[in-house]
Formats: C-alpha cells, sequence, structure tokens
C-alpha cells in the first residue's frame, strides 16, 4: 500500500563512514527527488531524476551520489559522512519534472545521524 | 534570486481561525502548493492554486494574488491536530518547486 518508501528510517553512523538510503514509488511516477531537511527544518531539494535521469543537481557535496536504477527507485549514497550531514532525508515522487501541477508525495524520511 | 517568506512561528486557540501569510519572488510562477508537516512525519499535501481566487476544502481554504505574489493558508475551527508546520511552495518558470521555510502552528486549549 505504501506509496513512497524509505529505509531505512533510522541510521546512526560514525564519521567517515559510507553510507546508503533507498526509496521505491509505486505510484507509477516519472520524476523522483532527494530532499535534505535540516535541524532548522528548512526543506532543500537535493537531486531530482526524471525517467532514469538527473534533471536537478543543486549545489551538493560530490560525497552525495544519487542512482536511479529505474524510473521506481532512487538510492542516495553518501561517502565519508560528516558530522554537517546529519539530518532528515526525504525522498518524494511526481507525475511529471515540469508542467503546472506536479504534486509531490514524500516518502517517511530517514533521520541520518552521524557521530 | 528568488524568495519565499513565510512567518517562522505562529499560536492560535482551539477553535479559532487561523491566517498563514506566504509571500514570493521568483522567476516565474506556475503554481502555489501548501504542505502540511507534522513534527517527525513527511510533508503532505494540502492545496495548490494557480489562478487568483479562494479554494477551499473543508475548513481548509488557500488564496492567491499573483500580482502581488501573495497567498495564505486559512485554518477555521482549529483542532490540536492542527499543530503542525505549514510549507509554502511555488512552482518557477523552469517548472522547479521552490520552498519556503515553513510556519510552525502552535495550537492552544
Amino acid at each position: 500500500d505504501t506509496a513512497v518508501s524509505q529505509t531505512p528510517k533510522y541510521l546512526v553512523t560514525q564519521m567517515g563512514n559510507d553510507k546508503s538510503i533507498k526509496c521505491e514509488q509505486n505510484l507509477g511516477h516519472d520524476t523522483m527527488y532527494w530532499y535534505k531537511q535540516d535541524s532548522k527544518k528548512f526543506l532543500k531539494i537535493m537531486f531530482s531524476y526524471n525517467n532514469k535521469e538527473l534533471i536537478i543537481n543543486e549545489t551538493v557535496p560530490n560525497r552525495f551520489s544519487p542512482k536511479s536504477p529505474d524510473k521506481a527507485h532512487l538510492n542516495l549514497h553518501i561517502n565519508s559522512l560528516e558530522l554537517g550531514d546529519s539530518a532528515v532525508y526525504f525522498c518524494a515522487s511526481s507525475q511529471d519534472a515540469g508542467g503546472p501541477y506536479n504534486e509531490q508525495f514524500f516518502g517517511p524520511g530517514t533521520r541520518l545521524t552521524v557521530l | 534570486g528568488q524568495n519565499i517568506d513565510q512567518p517562522t512561528e505562529m499560536t492560535a486557540t482551539e477553535g479559532a481561525i487561523v491566517q498563514i501569510n506566504c509571500t514570493y519572488q521568483t522567476s516565474g510562477f506556475n503554481g502555489l502548493f501548501w504542505y502540511q508537516q507534522h513534527a517527525g512525519e513527511a510533508p503532505t499535501f494540502l492545496s495548490y492554486n494557480v489562478l487568483d481566487g479562494l479554494e477551499e476544502k473543508g475548513r481548509f481554504s488557500s488564496f492567491l494574488s499573483r500580482s502581488k505574489g501573495y497567498s495564505y493558508l486559512l485554518l477555521k475551527e482549529l483542532q490540536m491536530k492542527d499543530s503542525a508546520s505549514y510549507l509554502c511552495a511555488v512552482i518557477d518558470s523552469n517548472y522547479q518547486l521552490i520552498w519556503g521555510a515553513g510556519t510552525k502552528l502552535i495550537i492552544k486549549p
């Protein structure tokens, strides 16, 4: 039943480690997104993929690498984790990348804590 | 640059009415969303406006004035469960969604 799912829900790790977060949507949407929400609750777009192609790549350290094996999945791999990476990461999907109406459906979020 | 402004925090009383304002300066406009986000949860869709005027959906209404770069979300008959953050987001001319920082709404009995 879950429309957009993410795993894991919680991730606690040490500085310098490499970790991945997985995202899957079963809505048949063409576009998927990764957002970072920090302690100030500001939602910042990181990446957007449309039909497995990267369309938005905001100013994000290249330690962050998204991978889209198919249009239903968008995974986020993070190398050499830093304290400042601690945040909640949300995956989202929408029907289209463009067009005037692209309501986004969000996953439950992954709370990443770097120690 | 692109900018969306919302009050950081508002407080209201259960049963009352509250209006949350959003002003925007973006490169073009293709619609405005309001999302609700409870603490520790994902944002969920509330409303979408692309034409001027008021859109009503139950206890929630959203208003848009494109000429003023202004929108508001009106919540009536407030309930304790309405305590949440309310995010305003605008679609710009490149069809990218620009997010505001959100307004934390606190409801008191």
